[in-house]
């Protein structure tokens, strides 16, 4: 089944820095990659996603890059605030009936 | 409102108890999903199933077992509860074809 690596596990950044963190895959067929921002004490919610038809995603200070070659695709938050200290999870799925497959997680603080 | 729910969000119990987590979703979804996971911690799945009577063993060892009766409606159960099965189990759901997984609210179970 598809194994994805989330890398740094933690990560500290001052505020209006940028923070980047990076997953990897192993199954070449995955085709959807989300991010999901856990906040202490509550559940995963999706923040930004990719399919594998694009390279690149945008959300306001949030953007999510995805290299098919390199099976690696990346989350860049800029401008960071407090309120974007959480644990962030990676994923992908292939398509059909296989389950979405996690990263570990990494801890971003931002340093006011 | 379309949304997964879970019950009991807390729920303390004694060593042997036999107990069911309820989770249930209205969107329709037909992948469902059981993590359980430790405060700011890795998300580690125990039940999988991508449809109708259809369960997988996740990459945990579990002693709890699974059933998909009904699209919506995806419980777990614990035969006999021990105090490590103390932890917080979240559910999620996301549609067949690759998209948004949703989580429950979570159940935070504690066996004394």
């Amino acid at each position: 089944g598809e194994n994805v690596e989330q890398h740094p596990s933690t990560l500290s950044v001052q505020e209006g820095d940028s923070a980047v963190i990076k997953c990897t895959y192993s199954d070449s067929a995955s085709n959807y990659f989300p991010w999901y921002k856990q906040e202490l004490g509550k559940r995963p919610q999706l923040i930004i996603d990719i399919r594998s038809n694009v390279g690149e995603k945008k959300d306001q200070r949030i953007a999510v890059t995805l290299n098919k070659t390199a099976k690696h695709f990346s989350l860049h938050i800029t401008e960071t605030q407090p309120e974007d200290s959480a644990v962030y999870f990676c994923a992908a799925t292939p398509p059909g009936n296989n389950r979405l497959a996690f990263g570990k997680g990494n801890q971003v603080v931002v340093i006011p | 409102e379309a949304d997964i729910y879970q019950t009991p969000r807390y729920l303390v119990i004694g060593t042997g108890k036999k107990i069911t987590l309820e989770c249930s979703q209205t969107m329709g979804h037909d992948k469902m999903y059981w993590y359980q996971q430790d405060p700011g911690m890795e998300l580690h799945l125990i039940h999988y199933s991508y449809g109708v009577n259809s369960t997988e063993k996740g990459d945990l060892s579990s002693e709890s077992t699974v059933s998909r009766i009904r699209t919506e409606h995806f419980p777990l159960t614990l035969e006999s509860a021990r105090p490590s099965h103390t932890s917080q189990y979240l559910c999620a759901s996301s549609p067949g074809d690759g998209g948004e997984a949703f989580f429950g609210q979570g159940t935070r179970l504690t066996v004394v």
